[in-house]
């Protein structure tokens, strides 16, 4: 299993530009979620899923949008980049069955993304 | 509102010694807890969990102990290496039926020769 992938690892773009955060899991998890991580900083949730078709807002979505279409993949929309979006983004997924627990996250290895 | 934070920012070790990074968490109901390591330029990595009906877990040099009546979490590193240099944070995970983990912001291990 490659586990949970991310594309593309770097990236620079201009203020105002668009780009789509590419994020893909193999363990058939039904939960996945993007975070972002600023120098210093803990993780800070921006969207989630628990499952195809179903996504929710987390603590700091302005700006953002995200999809899941399918199990497998969970992409992060940035429609008009500005310069606070610059942060490492990291796509996570886990198992959770309603009301049992909810399984450990695991993540991908990141995009660094800085917009000028 | 609900928190897990680091007692310490910056942890140096001599290579050989045991490590000891500690974490406090505010929720008396969250169903378990997670380590992670995270090396630079890389994701959290899973280290070792352990369930808030246990006191204590142990992994490969690694032990982790729950003290559920001071809500306080701490990572045992036995003979810390080279390679265990990295920044480690708590995770708390919420009682079944909800989503949202609760990262601490982390706690950076230095290995000194």
């Amino acid at each position: 299993n490659a586990g949970v992938t991310q594309t593309p690892k770097f990236r620079i773009l201009k203020i105002g530009q668009s780009m789509t955060l590419q994020c893909a899991q193999d363990m058939n998890h039904n939960y996945m979620y993007w975070y972002r991580q600023d120098p210093g900083m803990g993780l800070k949730l921006i969207y989630y899923s628990v499952g195809a078709g179903i996504t929710d807002k987390g603590e700091v979505p302005n700006g953002y949008n995200v999809s899941r279409s399918t199990t497998e993949d969970f992409p992060l929309r940035l429609e008009l980049a500005a310069p606070s979006q610059t942060s490492v983004y990291f796509c996570a997924s886990s198992w959770a069955s309603g009301l049992k627990h909810t399984d450990t996250q695991y993540f991908g290895p990141g995009t660094r993304l800085t917009v000028l | 509102g609900e928190s897990v934070g680091l007692h310490l920012p910056t942890l140096s070790v001599q290579e050989g010694d045991n490590s000891i990074i500690n974490c406090a968490y505010s929720n008396s109901a969250s169903d378990y807890f997670i380590w992670y390591k995270q090396e630079s330029g890389k994701g959290p990595q899973f280290i070792i969990d352990i369930r808030s009906n246990m006191d204590k877990r142990q992994g490969q040099r690694v032990t982790v102990l729950l003290n559920k009546t001071v809500k306080h979490l701490s990572l045992q590193i036995a003979a810390t290496q080279p390679g265990d240099s990295a920044v480690y944070f708590c995770a708390e995970v919420p009682p079944p039926g909800t989503y949202k983990y609760i990262f601490g912001t982390g706690t950076r291990l230095k290995v000194l020769a």
